[in-house]
């Protein structure tokens, strides 16, 4: 049974445009959500996180949205470039010591020129 | 850069083999983790550690060992490979914060 899920496997938007990332989970012991980028032939590496307690963070161009109560979080890229063509994945903690990350499946996207 | 370095970065095995993974820190990390990445699932937990000798099974921990004798290094060991272990496997690490962990780059691994 999947607690974090990312509906989309794939996305595709036109450079300059704003992607929009979804993600969304079934545990409200989740205390912390993050955002992890991977390009092919390498680790994933993190991209941006927020808090349970905020419902924005906003790092250059990239904003995370927390909606607790609809369980949902969404990651925004304005504006999109062609290097941001890679696998995004939703990851969730567990609050507490333990604290281990939960990730979706991931989305895939292409930024086109 | 985590100061995380994986070995083999790549390997081809026969099934039926012992296949140990390494994953060497270099910042002094309590918390280790071992994913494996295959297409149409993710990242998944196989072990992780939070000490020396502190080990602990994650969702995908069937036929896979873990040892923590140093800080700085977490052994990943298939005791006898199997074509379903055929996957890329990353070792990762928690932050001083608690809550974000980094990952290394990966040890692509195939069982024939």
């Amino acid at each position: 049974d999947q607690q974090v899920k990312q509906n989309s496997p794939s996305l595709s938007v036109q450079e300059g445009r704003i992607s929009i990332l979804n993600c969304d989970y079934t545990n409200s012991m989740f205390d912390y959500f993050l955002w992890y980028k991977k390009y092919p032939a390498e680790g994933p590496t993190f991209l941006i996180s927020i808090s349970s307690i905020k419902d924005k963070n906003e790092d250059g161009r990239f904003t995370v949205f927390l909606n607790k109560s609809a369980k949902h979080l969404s990651l925004h890229i304005v504006p999109s470039q062609p290097g941001d063509s890679a696998v995004y994945f939703c990851a969730a903690k567990y609050g507490g010591s333990q604290g281990n990350l939960i990730f979706g499946k991931g989305t895939k996207l292409s930024v086109k020129p | 850069d985590a100061g995380i370095t994986q070995s083999p970065r790549h390997k081809v095995t026969e099934t039926g083999t012992p296949v140990t993974l390494r994953c060497h820190q270099t910042e002094n990390h309590r918390y280790m983790y071992w994913y494996r990445q295959d297409p149409g699932h993710g990242l998944r937990l196989i072990h992780y550690s939070y000490g020396v000798k502190d080990t602990d099974k994650g969702e995908v921990s069937d036929g896979y060992s873990v040892s923590r004798s140093k800080t700085e290094d977490f052994l990943l060991t298939l005791e006898s490979a199997t074509s379903s272990q055929t996957s890329v496997y990353f070792c990762a690490i928690r932050d001083s914060t608690g809550n974000t962990i980094y990952f290394g780059e990966g040890s692509w691994l195939t069982v024939v």
